[in-house]
């Protein structure tokens, strides 16, 4: 059964700095990943989508790798704003039109 | 384009009420998903439509909840009668059919059980 983990649970970082939010999950046989933002009361807003077959993927200031032989996705957030404050949620699916897996995400802060 | 729609964003009723929430997803999108997430717990799963066919649902809790899609457009879900650890919020999220099908999410529905 897949399972899919999140760490670190919470982040507090100065603006401006680098940061990697970590995702992992037990079974290798995914058909693709997703990044997610959640902002507080909201719903969610697809930030990224790595396919199987690729190793990583950019949208501004944003970079996600994807290493499926190990289990792992990182999410780069490249000098950090305070409006990158806000839960952050990677989810796979076993396979192609199935239901996403979620982790229960990392909480950033961003202080200016 | 417009996003995914849900209704409505909150709901507070008592234990053993009915309630049905709606969710209208992107324009052309064949897939319909209904997840839900529950205080302190990761989201999870209940409902896959394709089109208006029921894909899987292995996720619903109990029988206490109907969902439905009229005509493969808008869908429905609902609790009836409603119990305290049906709490929590409701999201639906649409995706195209097809290899790259990223989903999109509503905003959800909060809802509360008293």
């Amino acid at each position: 059964k897949q399972e899919v983990t999140q760490i670190p649970a919470a982040l507090s970082v100065p603006e401006g700095e680098n940061l990697v939010l970590n995702c992992s999950f037990t079974d290798s046989a995914i058909y693709n990943l997703q990044w997610f933002r959640q902002d507080p009361g909201k719903g969610l807003t697809s930030l990224l989508l790595i396919q199987s077959s690729q190793r990583e993927q950019t949208s501004g200031r944003l970079n996600a790798s994807l290493d499926k032989s190990s289990g792992r996705s990182t999410l780069y957030i490249a000098a950090s704003q305070p409006g990158d404050s806000a839960t952050y949620l990677c989810a796979v699916p076993p396979q192609a039109g199935t239901a996403l897996i979620f982790g229960k995400g990392t909480t950033l802060s961003v202080s200016s | 384009e417009a996003g995914v729609t849900q209704f409505p964003s909150h709901s507070v009723i008592e234990k053993g009420q009915t309630v049905t929430l709606r969710c209208d997803p992107i324009s052309g999108h064949d897939n319909l998903y209904w997840y839900r997430r529950v205080m302190g717990k990761e989201i999870k799963f209940l409902l896959h439509f394709v089109k208006e066919s029921k894909q899987d649902e292995s996720g619903m809790p109990n029988n206490r909840f109907l969902a439905e899609r009229t005509g493969g457009t808008y869908s429905t879900l609902k609790v009836q009668p409603a119990e305290l650890e049906d709490s929590g919020v409701y999201f639906c999220a649409s995706s195209h059919l097809g290899p790259y099908n990223e989903q999109f999410f509503g905003p959800g529905t909060r809802l509360t059980v008293l």
